[in-house]
């Protein structure tokens, strides 16, 4: 079965810093990536996806992240952060067609401090 | 709009009940899941469903059981020999094929049970 490693556990910055948030699976096949964030006391939201193509996709609310085959790995990255994306943010990983199994990472909490 | 509605927000259990957890979307996605958040563990499957009157155990079904008599529901029952209940309980659908652009999970806003 499939892993999806997350390594930051809790991730303190200040308005204005650049973020990258570190996400690695562990399946050697076809993966469909995700990212999601949960802001306090909402729900679960798509921040991006990737499926397949151009390696750097381009989510909602100005972040990215970047598919690396050969690390196994899908980052998440912001420029420049503010202290509206204080939230929890999950990486997540199905097998693609035919699994529609998602995969979660244990999190990451990032606080943004004004 | 369309969506996921899982209800009550809050339930309470007192040790030894089943409860059973609703979540009815509209979206017309084939596949329904339940996952269970505690914090610092992410999201874990206990069950899936992709075609109505057919479920999979995820990777923590114990003490857990669903049903799906409609596309549109999902619900679960927490029961007695769920050992330990306590935590947030997520609702996802996902259509089955169709192109990448459709493709994704839809969350629904969660049912935090607590035993008390």
């Amino acid at each position: 079965a499939q892993s999806v490693s997350q390594h930051n556990h809790h991730v303190i910055l200040s308005e204005a810093a650049s973020l990258e948030l570190g996400c690695n699976y562990s399946y050697g096949g076809t993966v469909n990536l995700f990212w999601y964030v949960q802001y306090p006391g909402q729900h679960l939201q798509l921040l991006l996806k990737y499926f397949s193509g151009d390696p750097l996709v381009k989510g909602i609310k100005g972040f990215e992240a970047e598919f690396i085959k050969s690390k196994f790995s899908f980052n998440l990255r912001k420029p420049s952060v503010q202290w509206s994306d204080t939230a929890e943010y999950f990486c997540a990983v199905d097998l693609g067609a035919g699994s529609y199994q998602l995969t979660f990472g244990k999190g990451t909490k990032l606080s943004v401090i004004p | 709009d369309g969506g996921i509605t899982q209800s009550p927000k809050y339930l309470f259990r007192k040790e030894g009940q089943n409860v059973t957890l609703s979540c009815e979307q509209n979206l017309n996605h084939d596949a329904m899941y339940w996952y269970r958040q505690d914090p610092g563990q992410g999201l874990r499957l206990i069950y899936y469903s992709q075609i109505v009157n057919d479920f999979q155990k995820g990777d923590i079904a114990e003490g857990y059981s669903v049903s799906r008599e409609k596309k549109e529901s999902f619900p679960l029952t927490v029961t007695s020999a769920q050992k330990n209940p306590t935590a947030f309980y997520l609702c996802a659908s996902s259509p089955l094929g169709g192109d990448t652009s459709n493709y994704g999970y839809t969350f629904g806003s969660g049912t935090r049970l607590t035993v008390v």
